[in-house]
């Protein structure tokens, strides 16, 4: 089983501020990872696909680095609305999926 | 456009059986693998399973296996989550999604969830 650990669980940012969010694999997931943003009552949102491609709609201050085992959500400048916890998930044994435990963004 | 709609949520005792729907529409449902997502109140996402586009191939999370089973009936483009001798670890918002593919972009598309309690 391929597990993803996410760090930190808790970022505290003011608004303009850059965040960076870390997401490890256990094991190699190649580019398989993407990124979702959970607001509090909504489903998960796809972010960032393929560890770097953004989906559709995403506005470009949200992007994705990484390959193998470390990965990184990078938030430009952030913005009130982007409070929310944000989840690695991997693919590398697809079908089957994993997710990390999660990191939340809170804004100052 | 994609719409996932799950239902057949509720309370349930512990040890018995409940089963979920998720009715798809704005795409064509036989063509594409389908996911069961879990959250716990106030917990991470959990990966249940998945369904092959022609329902031939299951994969479950070792947390349910031998206690849910996946199905779909590609015929009235729904899928389904038998649960049965549920805990109340099982307690969790339920979630489907589509599975566009390794080569496209993933779980895309998710439904709303439906919540299931596990209480005597």
């Amino acid at each position: 089983e391929i597990v993803l650990t996410q760090s930190p669980a808790t970022l505290s940012l003011s608004p303009g501020e850059r965040a960076t969010l870390s997401c490890r694999a256990s094991q190699s997931v190649g580019t398989y990872l993407a990124w979702f943003q959970q607001k509090p009552g909504q489903a998960p949102r796809l972010l960032i696909y393929d560890a770097s491609n953004r989906a559709t709609g995403i506005p470009a201050r949200f992007s994705g680095s990484g390959s193998g085992t470390d990965f990184t959500l990078t938030i430009s400048s952030l913005e009130p609305e982007d409070l929310a916890v944000y989840y690695c998930q991997q693919r590398g044994n697809w079908p089957l999926l994993t997710f990390g435990g999660g990191t939340k963004v809170e804004i100052k | 456009q994609v719409h996932l709609v799950e239902s057949g949520g509720g309370v349930v005792q512990p040890g018995r059986s409940l089963r979920l729907s998720c009715a798809a529409s704005g795409f064509t449902f036989r063509s594409y693998g389908m996911h069961w997502i879990r959250q716990a109140p106030g917990k991470g996402l959990e990966w249940v399973a998945v369904i092959s586009y022609d329902g031939n191939n299951k994969y479950y999370a070792d947390s349910v296996k031998g206690r849910f089973t996946i199905s779909r009936d590609n015929s009235k483009n729904t899928l389904y989550l038998q649960m049965s001798s549920l805990r109340a670890e099982d307690t969790a918002v339920y979630y489907c999604a589509k599975d566009d593919g390794i080569a496209a972009a993933g779980t895309v598309y998710w439904g709303q969830g439906t919540l299931v309690t596990v209480s005597s």
